[in-house]
């Protein structure tokens, strides 16, 4: 079983929908990240979060440490926003990082 | 451009062949990193770079030698692969002891025939 979870797998979406990826981790960390991987490869990093909500035009990240669980929203989605959206936790003890399968993401015009 | 550079972009090669992979950054990060990415596999972390210095090697096969001359490239050499180390491999950065900033590279997609 792997240490972070990401639900769900794939998302299709019409312009306009408010769109949700949860990610569920099991061990202990000390920052959660949002990574946006297009096609091609590149990854960028939306969001580092160690608590609470940040928020970054329409897309805004939470955390619940004591549930272990991270949601990203977009809202208003747009075509441009299709992307593999991954989760990734850096562990409390150390350098190593966790990270989710990824969420595919395909927002329809 | 994230301001982390990957060279080449694509590359094939046989199982016999060596060959090098590069990264460059001039962010003025202190810690750099290999990853790996296969087909419907999670990231894999496989080398971490402080100051010059590797801190972690994550289990990587031999066939696999990372070079960091400076805080600013990163190389990760290869020879003799295995048609399964055919994946997307991804140079990330980052200021030493902190997650702000990290940033990927565009990766290298490698082939192995």
């Amino acid at each position: 079983k792997n240490e972070v979870e990401q639900s769900p797998q794939n998302l299709t979406a019409q312009e306009g929908e408010f769109i949700t990826i949860n990610c569920s981790y099991s061990v202990g960390i000390s920052a959660l990240h949002w990574l946006q991987q297009h096609p091609g490869g590149g990854i960028v990093s939306l969001f580092m979060l160690s608590s609470g909500k940040k928020k970054h035009g329409r897309l805004i990240a939470t955390i619940n440490i004591q549930e272990k669980h991270s949601s990203l929203h977009i809202t208003a989605s747009h075509p441009r926003d299709s992307a593999v959206y991954i989760c990734a936790v850096r562990s409390g003890t150390g350098n190593q990082f966790y990270f989710g399968t990824g969420t595919s993401l395909t927002v329809i015009p | 451009e994230t301001g982390v550079t990957q060279t080449p972009r694509h590359l094939v090669m046989g199982m016999t062949n060596k060959k090098s992979l590069k990264c460059e950054q001039h962010l003025g990060h202190n810690a750099m990193y290999w990853y790996k990415q296969s087909a419907k596999k999670p990231l894999e972390l496989m080398f971490v770079y402080n100051f010059k210095e590797q801190t972690e090697n994550n289990s990587v096969p031999s066939r696999f030698s990372p070079e960091c001359p400076n805080s600013s490239h990163l190389f990760l050499h290869l020879h003799t692969l295995q048609p399964e180390d055919s994946a997307l491999y991804l140079c990330a950065s980052s200021p030493q002891g902190t997650d702000y900033g990290y940033t990927f590279g565009s990766g290298t997609r490698l082939t192995v025939v």
